[in-house]
């Protein structure tokens, strides 16, 4: 079956816009994650679904930083007044039920704020 | 917090068994050891999955001694293609902030 899908797979912005980021999980999967990795970093965690509630949102940097999950599925990152420190690969993954299952990751957004 | 410690890179030759070692002091009961391959503009890759003693799989094996504060990942017989960053992830079913996987090992494999 289909991988974890993630759009667009580069953004261009400027700083001050707000910017959508998108990911499609494996089907059946009812866990997604998000996370952020800077140039030559690690992955840096910002929020654990489970389903279409956030019971972890420790790792969001800001309050400009917020994401949402509809229907146990595709979920969206969205970054309001970005920043340039905000430009960074953006991963999403899913697993099949719990944090201890393994992680399948998308091919992750480029983020780029001028 | 429960935070890993790895070395930040490695070098080694093809054909050569290569081990990294992870240490995570903080380890709690419920907690697993994962580790993860990442290529240059992948998303990591799951290799392996513990919780003690030894765990092999087709490509690489888990070392977990008994007080499961460190974990150590073998690749036998590496080859250039092995050739990426390798991350050590300590997690319980709740998720959480230790979802963090830090740095990670960059593993580099010469003819």
């Amino acid at each position: 079956g289909a991988g974890v899908s993630q759009s667009p797979s580069n953004k261009v912005t400027e700083k001050g816009k707000d910017v959508e980021l998108r990911c499609d999980p494996i089907s059946g999967h009812t866990a997604l994650y998000w996370y952020r990795q800077s140039l030559g970093q690690g992955l840096e965690f910002l929020i654990y679904f489970q389903g279409n509630s956030a019971p972890d949102k420790s790792g969001l940097p800001s309050d400009r930083f917020s994401a949402e999950r509809t229907g146990g599925s595709v979920s969206t990152l969205t970054i309001q007044r970005t920043q340039q420190e905000d430009s960074a690969v953006y991963l999403c993954a899913s697993s099949f039920q719990t944090s201890t299952d393994t992680q399948y990751f998308g091919p992750g957004t480029r983020l780029t704020v001028l | 917090l429960a935070k890993t410690t790895q070395p930040i890179s490695m070098d080694s030759y093809e054909g050569q068994e290569v081990n990294i070692t992870c240490s995570h002091n903080n380890i709690a009961t419920n907690d697993y050891i994962t580790w993860y391959q990442q290529f240059p503009s992948q998303g990591p890759r799951f290799i392996i999955q513990g919780y003690k003693t030894k765990v092999t799989n087709e490509v690489a094996s888990l070392f977990i001694p008994a007080d499961r504060k460190s974990s150590t990942l073998s690749l036998p017989r590496v080859s250039l293609s092995d050739t990426a960053v390798y991350y050590c992830l300590v997690v319980g079913a709740g998720g959480g902030n230790k979802l963090t996987f830090g740095t990670g090992t960059q593993l580099k494999v010469e003819l």
